[in-house]
């Protein structure tokens, strides 16, 4: 079975702190998501790559498809990233559909 | 933002009766996919669509049944709700290209029966 794993479930920083969110799926794919969910539900793209890393302000993804992993890193964390973050796999069927982790809720206190 | 909405946003049905979510794009995007989201569990697949009349289930789909008449329009029906589909609902929107599919979602549907 196509699995997605995400690790913390929970992560708690400070204002400024280097944040990793961590992703790990079962098998081969041929994409990896990254979206993020603020309270009030909305789900927004932020990511996706299918190998090496992408940037966009002070997020980082990267995805290592050896060890079938990938990460989420956030610098200098703002209370504003406060959101739970998901990581979704494209298993490459031809309907497009993903797996989801079951996220992971950043709380960044001031 | 990719133009995707859904309707309604949030509402509160009975035991037994039949609701429809509807979700409507402007982005002319050939896939379409309702998910639901609930506590301890990722985001799972009800069903998806991929063209006008042509869909097919997910994970999921026991007791719900979709339509999708028109590209921008896909409905999900729950025929006779119960308190186990008591969920948010999203409605998402992708086209697929070689390298995967870039996604967008809707902003949710709470839906509470009670």
């Amino acid at each position: 079975k196509n699995e997605v794993e995400q690790s913390p479930q929970n992560l708690t920083a400070q204002e400024g702190e280097f944040i990793t969110i961590n992703c790990s799926y079962s098998v081969g794919i041929s994409a990896l998501h990254w979206l993020q969910q603020h309270p009030g539900g909305g789900i927004v793209s932020l990511f996706m790559l299918s190998s090496g890393k992408k940037k966009h302000g002070r997020l980082i993804a990267t995805i290592n498809i050896q060890e079938k992993h990938s990460s989420l890193h956030i610098t200098a964390s703002h209370p504003r990233d406060s959101a739970v973050y998901i990581c979704a796999a494209d298993y490459g069927g031809s309907q497009g559909n993903l797996i989801f982790g079951k996220g992971t809720k950043l709380s960044v206190k001031p | 933002d990719a133009g995707i909405t859904q309707s309604p946003r949030h509402k509160v049905t009975e035991t037994g009766t039949p609701v429809t979510l509807r979700c409507h794009q402007t982005e002319n995007h050939r896939y379409m996919y309702w998910y639901r989201q609930d506590p301890g569990h990722g985001l799972r697949l009800i069903h998806y669509s991929y063209g006008v009349k042509d869909t097919d289930k997910g994970e999921v789909s026991d007791g719900y049944s979709v339509s999708r008449s028109k590209t921008e329009d896909f409905l999900l029906t729950l025929e006779s709700a119960t308190s186990s589909q008591t969920s948010v609902y999203f409605c998402a929107i992708s086209n697929l290209w070689d390298s995967g599919n870039t996604i967008y979602f809707g902003e949710g549907s709470w839906l509470t029966v009670v």
